[in-house]
C-alpha cells in the first residue's frame, strides 16, 4: 500500500489555466505538508496542517490554496498558473504537531509544467 | 531560524570507494538533523534522523552520519558505494517549526 500518494503524476497546462493536485495519506499521521521543488532541485516548505488546520503558510502567493477536507486529505489547487510555478510539488506527513522534528513521509511528486 | 549548506552540488566517486557527502547546518535552537535520500523520479525517503544522544546515527543502506556540534557539521558516509546508491542526497535541518532542505548534492557512482 502508498503510504502517501498524489495525483496526477505529471501535469502539463498553459498559463492562465487552474489546477489542482490531490494528496492522500493512509499512515495516520496529524500533519500534512507541501513542498516545491524548482528545476535545480531545491526543495521549499510551502505550507503545512495540523489536523485540517493550516499551521504554516510561507509566503507562497494567494494563487496557491490548500484544501484540507479531513486530516488524510491535503490539495493543493492553483489559480492562473504562470510559468515559474513549473516545478516538483510533493506532498508529506508526519505524526504530532506541524513541525520540522518529526519524520516526514514523501509522496512520488507532482512535476507541473506551464507552457 | 535554520539554514543548511551542503558543500558541493556534485560527487564523483568509484564503485566500492567512500562516501563522504558533507554538510553543515546554522540554527539558534539546539537542531533535529536529517539525511533524506531522492531516487530519479521519486519523492525523498528518510536516510537517517539525529535527535539527541549519541552523536554517531546509523541509518538504512550502511549510511551513516555524525553530529559535530563544534563544526556545525553533519556529514554523510557510507564505507563503500554501490552502483545503486547514486541519487541526489539532501541534508535538513529542523527547529522548532519547519524542516530546512539543503540544495541536494548529486552522488554519482562510476564502474
Amino acid at each position: 500500500d502508498t503510504a502517501v500518494s498524489q495525483t496526477p503524476k505529471y501535469l502539463v497546462t498553459q498559463m492562465g489555466n487552474d489546477k489542482s493536485i490531490k494528496c492522500e495519506q493512509n499512515l495516520g499521521h496529524d500533519t500534512m505538508y507541501w513542498y516545491k521543488q524548482d528545476s535545480k532541485k531545491f526543495l521549499k516548505i510551502m505550507f503545512s496542517y495540523n489536523n485540517k488546520e493550516l499551521i504554516i503558510n510561507e509566503t507562497v502567493p494567494n494563487r496557491f490554496s490548500p484544501k484540507s477536507p479531513d486530516k488524510a486529505h491535503l490539495n493543493l489547487h492553483i489559480n492562473s498558473l504562470e510559468l515559474g510555478d513549473s516545478a516538483v510539488y510533493f506532498c508529506a506527513s508526519s505524526q504530532g504537531l506541524a513541525g520540522g522534528r518529526s519524520e516526514q513521509y514523501f509522496g512520488p511528486g507532482t512535476r507541473l509544467t506551464v507552457t | 531560524a535554520q539554514s543548511v549548506t551542503q558543500l558541493g552540488s556534485h560527487v564523483s566517486v568509484s564503485e566500492g570507494a567512500l562516501v563522504l557527502l558533507r554538510c553543515n547546518y546554522s540554527s539558534s535552537v539546539p537542531p533535529y538533523l536529517f539525511w533524506y535520500v531522492q531516487y530519479p523520479n521519486q519523492g525523498l525517503q528518510l536516510l537517517l534522523k539525529y535527535t539527541t544522544g549519541a552523536t554517531l546515527v546509523k541509518g538504512i543502506n550502511g549510511f551513516e552520519a555524525e553530529f559535530k556540534k563544534s563544526e556545525t557539521s553533519f556529514h554523510l558516509t557510507k564505507p563503500s558505494a554501490h552502483m545503486s546508491d547514486a541519487a541526489e542526497y539532501f541534508c535538513a535541518a529542523a527547529g522548532y517549526s519547519t524542516l530546512t532542505f539543503g540544495k541536494g548534492t548529486m552522488l554519482l557512482v562510476s564502474p
